[in-house]
């Protein structure tokens, strides 16, 4: 079974650009969760989909950051415009419906640098 | 809110010692408690769960137990190996009403390094 694809893995920009990241989740699985990690920190909840709804998108900056997830499928996330202390690793996960709280498949993770 | 606090880091062990990472929450309601693991270049995956006060969840060698008396999840394991060797995230999940459900809030991590 494959795991969750996430694409660029890497990815540094200046601030004020536009960056886009892309996630594949595992087939099947309704659910797909965006996690902000900054170093030294765990993962922090950017925002959760279940099929092409938004679950919770109460941490998400909105004023920079938005994503989709249209065909209930993969899913962007997009940070316009980046600040410095966007700098972090943006994890995708997925889980499949019906699972108990907290099994999540992740992905490998995108690491942001904003200079 | 849900939180999750972890034991400062980093960890360095010899390879056979026993390993302790303390883990303490405060969380509304009754949360499904985890381990993660992120090995050096790949994604977090879980290593262990419990769902009710009293599990023992175990996997690979490593254990831990649910107490909600001191609202602690500590992971422990008998003799680890250079293997071991990676960040280690404790997490727990609510599910409040229907809404986030799933939703992972995790600690700091601990970096867990041992050594030949």
């Amino acid at each position: 079974e494959a795991g969750v694809a996430q694409s660029p893995r890497y990815k540094i920009i200046e601030k004020r650009q536009s960056v886009a990241f892309w996630c594949n989740p595992i087939s099947g699985h309704a659910t797909l969760y965006w996690y902000q990690q900054i170093l030294g920190q765990g993962p922090k909840l950017l925002i959760q989909f279940q099929n092409n709804g938004v679950v919770d998108d109460s941490q998400l900056p909105k004023d920079r950051f938005s994503a989709e997830r249209l065909k209930g499928v993969d899913s962007t996330l997009k940070i316009q415009p980046a600040k410095l202390e966007d700098s972090a690793v943006y994890l995708c996960a997925s889980s499949p419906t019906g699972t108990s709280g907290g099994l999540q498949f992740f992905g490998p993770g995108t690491r942001l640098t904003v200079l | 809110g849900d939180s999750v606090t972890q034991m400062e880091g980093p960890v360095t062990l010899s390879e056979e010692a026993f390993l302790t990472i303390n883990c303490t929450y405060t969380a509304t309601g009754y949360p499904s408690l985890f381990w993660y693991v992120q090995y050096p270049g790949e994604g977090l995956q879980l290593l262990l769960k419990a769902t009710k006060a009293d599990d023992k969840g175990s996997n690979k060698g490593f254990e831990a137990t649910y107490r909600k008396e001191t609202t602690s999840f500590h992971l422990e394991k008998g003799s680890v190996q250079v293997s071991d060797s990676a960040v280690y995230f404790c997490a727990l999940s609510t599910n409040a009403g229907g809404t986030s459900y799933g939703k992972l809030t995790f600690g700091q991590g601990t970096i867990l390094t041992v050594h030949p």
